[in-house]
């Protein structure tokens, strides 16, 4: 699996945009790139995942240049709520069933 | 959406008992369900991959013995922290593949032992 590499923490105020930045310089062909969410004391939740170019839901967008070796989570316009540490992890994922290796991941904290 | 639930959502129990925690996926089957550990301010960490009618492969430093994992059928797994001690103090979750090449997770279970 792809070793990644993100910011330890970012700090961010309400209604500005955050850009997270994940790095995986050793991304084979078939992996794929997610983002998850997790709250204090809750489960991870899934936000976003793509393979290239950009991806966007109706919470975040994906930003994956050409070669792959990085990739930029964007959070619209943040709210307090926002605040939770977000996870990059790559792999090549089977339907979920391929085990999942979480790195130290982002700790964002949104101030008023 | 797919659901995984997970219980106790909390527990308390004295050094040397035993403590069974549930993962249930609410609206669909799953024959393979994960279980991670995670201790306050770090990341998660896969115990062992759980598989349904059969055995559970578990990471490596993971003790086999001491956490037992049995998924008897296609919407529970459980894993049972034997003869816990206080290390073993925790965060548990499990979590389940989902569409679309993803996993969803239960809330978590936190443990503490006495």
């Amino acid at each position: 699996l792809a070793k990644t590499t993100q910011p330890i923490s970012m700090d961010s105020y309400e209604g500005q945009e955050v850009n997270i930045t994940c790095s995986h310089n050793n991304i084979a062909t078939n992996d794929y790139i997610t983002w998850y969410q997790q709250f204090p004391s809750q489960g991870p939740r899934f936000i976003i995942q793509g393979y290239k170019t950009k991806v966007t839901n109706e919470v975040a967008s994906l930003f994956i240049p050409a070669d792959r070796k990085s990739s930029t989570l964007s959070l619209p316009r943040v709210s307090l709520s926002d605040t939770a540490v977000y996870y990059c992890l790559v792999g090549p994922f089977s339907g979920g069933y391929n085990k999942l290796i979480f790195g130290a991941g982002t700790r964002l904290a949104v101030h008023p | 959406g797919a659901v995984v639930s997970q219980h106790p959502s909390r527990v308390i129990c004295k050094s040397g008992t035993s403590v069974k925690i549930e993962c249930r996926s609410l609206d669909f089957q799953a024959t393979t369900m994960f279980w991670y550990r995670q201790f306050p301010k770090q990341s998660l960490m896969l115990m062992a991959t759980s598989n349904e009618g059969s055995k559970a492969t578990y990471e490596q430093g993971v003790e086999k013995d001491k956490f037992l994992i049995n998924h008897a059928s296609l919407t529970l797994s459980t894993l049972t922290v034997t003869s816990a001690h206080p290390e073993d103090s925790s965060f548990y979750i499990c979590s389940a593949p989902g569409r679309k090449e993803t996993q969803y997770f239960g809330p978590g279970t936190r443990l503490l032992v006495l």
